[in-house]
């Protein structure tokens, strides 16, 4: 079945070292999302790759960087994890960018906890 | 200013009974979409159901109905014959325009009782 996978799903890190998160995806989907998700918030978009065009969000902490290098993988480096980067991260695709008349439906997958000892 | 409000932050449904989950938004986009997303306690986010704007008919996939008032700016989620399998977090969600980026509500916990 095509779909979106993220390893690990569990992720315990100590504070300010370096972590990377990774997603891939058999959608073949153009789209590839990252979000933040705190506990009992909604997610929160990160930065988004539209083929190989970053798009960082304008709050996104430059402690967080993201990685395509090829349409299947997309990976979310934190350079310096801190307490209150404990979160889930969810990674989400896309087939095409927002168009009128179409549905741009985003597909996510399982997500990673992430824990910052 | 909030552009998703879900006023509901928790709900007991019986078994076998319908749900209706509130959800109003806020755009003056006139070229937007509304998605329905499921949040087990597992943490995947589970896509239900998408209406856009300008579609004039209430979308529908299964046992899930988008009761879409668009002149309200309301796009309330209908859960037919409740299952167990259904207990989970529940977040509207929106779309505008040309932006990538999904605008989340808070959410509304469901749990549906035996």
């Amino acid at each position: 079945d095509a779909m979106v996978i993220q390893n690990p799903r569990y992720q315990v890190t100590q504070f300010g070292k370096p972590v990377t998160l990774s997603c891939s995806q058999t959608l073949n989907h153009n789209v590839m999302y990252w979000y933040q998700q705190k506990s009992s918030q909604a997610p929160k978009l990160l930065f988004h790759y539209y083929d190989k065009d970053f798009n960082n969000e304008a709050d996104t902490p430059d402690n967080f960087q993201s990685r395509r290098p090829n349409t299947s993988f997309c990976f979310l480096d934190i350079r310096s994890p801190g307490l209150g980067d404990a979160a889930m991260y969810l990674c989400a695709t896309s087939r095409a960018p927002p168009r009128l008349g179409f549905t741009d439906t985003q597909y996510f997958g399982p997500g990673t906890r992430l824990t910052v000892l | 200013a909030q552009k998703i409000t879900q006023t509901q932050p928790g709900m007991f449904v019986q078994e076998k009974e319908a749900v209706t989950l509130d959800c109003t938004y806020d755009t003056s986009d006139p070229s937007y979409g509304l998605f329905w997303y499921k949040q087990p306690s597992s943490g995947e986010m589970i896509f239900l159901i998408y209406q856009g704007s300008y579609d004039q008919q209430n979308a529908t996939e299964g046992r899930y109905s988008l009761n879409f008032q668009k002149a309200r700016k309301s796009a309330n989620l209908v859960i037919s014959a409740s299952q167990l399998g259904d207990s989970a977090m529940y977040f509207c969600a929106m779309r505008e325009g040309s932006d990538y980026k999904l605008s989340f509500g808070a959410g509304t916990t469901v749990t549906v009782r035996a």
